[in-house]
């Protein structure tokens, strides 16, 4: 059974910096692209950004580009996202969320997702 | 970059079949994929390319596009169809992914 298991989230300042991670079992983590998706309670989906099975293409949306950092440690079967500058308009629930397609690369669609971790960015 | 645009809310009655759209200069390059989110849970994908479901996906659920417009029908929905559905797609030029603001499918 494939399964996502999110953690990190927490309540931080505006400024302040976060780690989530994101465990995956069930599959071979490194033959997938992985990324993380954001949903502001209440709201819709928005795309964060992705990362290839060796790290080589790395991608963000525009409104994090520059402050959020995407990784991962293959051997580990770990995914990350080093948050920094957090703004209140971040606050959400940030899920990770597998490629189907097993070549590594960026393709279509996520087939599997955890279940969330909320970030909460308040003064 | 472009956006997915669809309908805030449909409502469907038991058994009867429901279609809800999704608008996009992104879908005349990328096929959709559409996902199921019941309150408090992941999402969900319930069918991608040009008409494919996941394993364990009921097959009252079927896809279709034409032009710049993706559809989700669902044949004699059930009750527990009831939930919040997204598109998704690649996005146009800048190698990102772009997901539809949500339609809320309400059974009745």
């Amino acid at each position: 059974e494939v399964q996502l298991v999110e953690s990190g989230g927490d309540l931080v300042r505006p400024g302040g910096s976060l780690r989530l991670s994101c465990a995956v079992s069930g599959v071979t983590f490194g033959d997938y692209a992985m990324h993380w998706v954001r949903q502001i309670p209440g709201k819709g989906l928005e795309w964060v950004s992705g990362i290839t099975w060796n790290s080589d293409d790395i991608i963000y949306a525009d409104s994090v580009r520059g402050r959020f950092t995407i990784s991962r440690d293959n051997g580990a079967n770990s995914l990350f996202l080093d948050m920094d500058s957090l703004r209140p308009e971040d606050t959400a629930v940030y899920f990770c969320a597998k490629q189907r397609g097993s070549n590594g690369y960026f393709s279509d669609e996520f087939d599997y997702w955890g279940q969330g971790t909320l970030v909460t960015v308040s003064s | 970059s472009s956006g997915l645009t669809q309908d805030p809310a449909v409502s469907v009655a038991l058994g009867q079949t429901v279609r809800i759209t999704c608008q996009g200069d992104a879908l005349k390059s990328y096929y959709a994929s559409w996902y199921q989110q019941k309150p408090g849970q992941a999402p969900v994908l319930v069918m991608y390319g040009k008409d494919n479901r996941p394993s364990g996906i009921p097959d009252r659920f079927s896809g279709s596009s034409s032009g710049n417009t993706a559809s989700l029908t669902i044949t004699g929905t059930q009750a527990e169809d009831e939930a919040d559905y997204y598109c998704q797609s690649r996005d146009n030029g800048d190698n990102h992914y772009v997901f539809g603001s949500g339609t809320r499918v309400t059974v009745l």
